[in-house]
């Protein structure tokens, strides 16, 4: 069974750019959440999706926005990026039966 | 306001002895608590869990503690292998299942040979 798939696994942008990340959940598994990591912050809840909708977001500025699509794939985009949004983000998956989340292996994105 | 705190950033431990890793939370309406590890590179994979109806979980060489009334709970590798070495992190939600996790900021742990 293949994992939770991210892309780009890097980037690197300028301030004031977009930058669009890419997440496609385990097979089957309609949740998908998004966390930003970041040094001595740990992971911190960005936004969770289900069946398309937004179900529960965290605490970050409308810079960060998601979507779900049809197929459970899902996609953040965060605009006018700040050298702060500099981070990892990780997207997660889960069925409805789980407990627990699967995590992909994130995407790092550096904001010069 | 930072809910679920891990206060040591680092431990290192001899390989064959017990890693004991920490976390303390303030929100009691946490009722479900994980841990997950994280290799550079990888992103987190889950670990072990408890619910706040017990106050003990095993799972091989992992137990996890929870103390309700100290809002701590603890980790315990027993014996500490060289793979063991990762960061690892806990996380707490306000029901089983939730997709919302507060995490903390993670101990790396490093075990010597």
């Amino acid at each position: 069974k293949a994992g939770v798939t991210q892309t780009p696994r890097y980037l690197i942008k300028t301030r004031g750019q977009q930058v669009t990340l890419s997440c496609s959940p385990i097979s089957g598994h309609r949740s998908v959440s998004w966390y930003q990591q970041t040094p001595g912050q740990g992971l911190q809840f960005l936004f969770e999706y289900f069946s398309e909708t937004q179900r529960n977001k965290g605490n970050f500025p409308g810079r960060f926005s998601g979507r779900q699509f049809s197929n459970s794939r899902s996609e953040m985009n965060v605009s006018t990026l700040e050298l702060g949004d500099s981070a990892l983000y990780l997207c997660a998956s889960s069925s409805l039966i789980a407990n627990v989340l699967t995590f992909g292996a994130g995407s790092r994105l550096t904001v010069l | 306001d930072q809910q679920v705190k891990q206060n040591s950033p680092s431990l290192s431990v001899q390989e064959g002895r017990i890693s004991i890793l920490n976390c303390d939370y303030t929100n009691s309406m946490f009722d479900y608590f994980l841990w997950y590890k994280k290799y550079p590179a990888e992103g987190p994979t889950f670990l072990i869990s408890i619910s706040s109806i017990k106050d003990k979980n095993e799972d091989g060489r992992f137990t996890v503690f929870l103390n309700k009334s100290a809002k701590h709970l603890s980790l315990h590798i027993v014996p500490s292998q060289p793979g063991d070495s990762a960061v690892y992190f806990c996380a707490a939600s306000v029901v089983q299942g939730a997709q919302k996790l507060v995490f903390g900021q993670g101990t790396r742990l490093t075990i010597n040979p």
